[in-house]
């Protein structure tokens, strides 16, 4: 089955600077890949999502940009704000199996006023 | 208010005990699924749902069971709990399959087998 990876798990930035989380995943039909953020103690909620006809996608200080010959796409957050701390799970669809989708082990990030 | 909601939200029992984690969404989904959160293994799919009376296996469906006799309830029923089942689960729902829209989680339930 699809099998995804993601770094790091642990990020620690200062306010103000950018982040970057990588994913990678392995199933090459996969074509769906949204992330998700899960702030403490609360549910994931849908933050952003590409789709593998497009090689990248902003909204507003979120970015997430793919490479589908690499098999790896990543989520950029640009001013980082002390709000943006929290868990963030990126996820790929399996085509091969109902499209079902499989979430990366997370990242926690850890923004510093 | 468009939700998940899942009951109870903290539980604490024992081994052999078994207990049921009900789900519930009034957005009309089609789709449900369980998920289950460890740390640094990020969100195992355990069972999912496409409709009623329609429920598949995900990545970990060993020693749960699901029902979906009706569209808005998808409960969760652990038979006989063990400890490795100490984790905190996740409901959540879409309107198709997840691919076509934003999956909707409930608020979680923080299981502990003793």
């Amino acid at each position: 089955g699809e099998n995804v990876e993601q770094h790091p798990s642990t990020l620690s930035v200062q306010e103000g600077d950018s982040a970057v989380i990588k994913c990678t995943y392995s199933d090459s039909a996969s074509n769906y890949f949204p992330w998700y953020k899960q702030e403490l103690g609360k549910r994931p909620q849908l933050i952003i999502d590409i789709r593998s006809n497009v090689g990248e996608k902003k909204d507003q200080r979120i970015a997430v940009t793919l490479n589908k010959t690499a098999k790896h796409f990543s989520l950029h957050i640009t001013e980082t704000q002390p709000e943006d701390s929290a868990v963030y799970f990126c996820a790929a669809s399996m085509p091969r199996a109902g499209n079902m989708l499989t979430f990366g082990g997370g990242t926690r990030l850890m923004v510093k006023p | 208010e468009a939700q998940v909601t899942q009951n109870p939200r903290y539980l604490i029992t024992v081994t052999g005990k078994k207990l049921t984690v009900t789900c519930s969404q009034n957005m009309n989904h089609e789709y449900m699924s369980w998920y289950r959160q460890d740390p640094g293994l990020g969100l195992r799919q355990i069972y999912y749902s496409m409709n009623v009376e329609v429920t598949d296996k995900g990545d970990v469906p060993e020693g749960y069971k699901v029902s979906r006799k009706e569209k808005r309830n998808f409960p969760l029923i652990l038979e006989s709990p063990s400890p490795n089942q100490t984790s905190l689960y996740f409901c959540a729902s879409s309107f198709y399959r997840p691919i076509v829209g934003e999956l909707f989680f409930g608020e979680g339930s923080r299981l502990t087998v003793l």
